[in-house]
């Protein structure tokens, strides 16, 4: 495992229609993490999961953003009816965590860049 | 709402210039901080993490210091590069969560 994958990494699409992101995170990380970010700009945190669960929710993340973590590994996120506000870099992180852990480092991936035209 | 800063937004130096990137922080009540490198393009390489209950990271050329009562950290880089030309974000963890970032130093070292 060398690191949290993301696919695709450029994606172009209409105004209006759907589109899905897939992030692989590494492997032993049970968080996993999805940020937004726009160009000169820092990530803007969207949500997260522990395992399976969706614990926190950004009121970035609009009813038209939906993300899921069926078994605890890989994640989706989806944009349904893409606006051109959504043109944006999506970065998946991941980290270890747990009782008694300190270092809780998050490795992000490439990120997968959205142009909605 | 915790907020992060990062001064200066741009920075330009001659290569084996010695600099300091700044960051500052409104909430003291963090879990850790870390230094994140990002290429034009690309996503984010970690270099540094610094917990709360420490002062400072070093990894090789890079030293990170940490004063969480004042709500600062700095980020060192001896001896500039070419190659260190890059996008630096410094970020916090609140309550083990979620990451608040600064909006990054842009870095140009000039051969």
């Amino acid at each position: 495992d060398t690191g949290v994958s993301q696919d695709p990494r450029h994606k172009i699409t209409k105004r209006g229609q759907n589109v899905t992101f897939r992030c692989d995170p590494i492997s032993e990380h049970n968080r996993l993490y999805w940020y937004r970010q726009t160009l000169g700009q820092g990530p803007e945190f969207l949500t997260y999961f522990q395992n399976e669960a969706q614990l926190e929710k950004s009121r970035l993340l609009s009813d038209r953003f939906s993300a899921e973590r069926p078994k605890g590994s890989f994640s989706t996120l989806e944009i349904q009816r893409t606006e051109q506000g959504d043109s944006a870099m999506y970065l998946c992180a991941s980290s270890p965590w747990g009782s008694g852990r300190t270092n809780t480092e998050a490795f992000f991936g490439q990120g997968t860049r959205l142009t909605v035209v | 709402k915790q907020e992060v800063t990062q001064i200066p937004a741009a920075l330009s130096v001659p290569e084996g210039e010695n600099l300091v990137l700044n960051c500052s922080f409104t909430d003291s009540a963090i879990y850790n901080l870390q230094w994140f490198r990002q290429d034009p393009g690309k996503g984010l390489t970690s270099l540094l993490l610094i917990q709360s209950s420490q002062r400072e990271q070093t990894s090789g050329r890079l030293n990170a210091s940490l004063d969480k009562s004042s709500g600062r950290s700095t980020l060192y880089i001896a001896a500039s590069q070419p190659g260190d030309s890059a996008t630096y974000l410094c970020a916090v963890e609140t309550s083990g969560s979620r990451l608040t970032f600064g909006e990054g130093t842009q870095l140009t070292v000039n051969p």
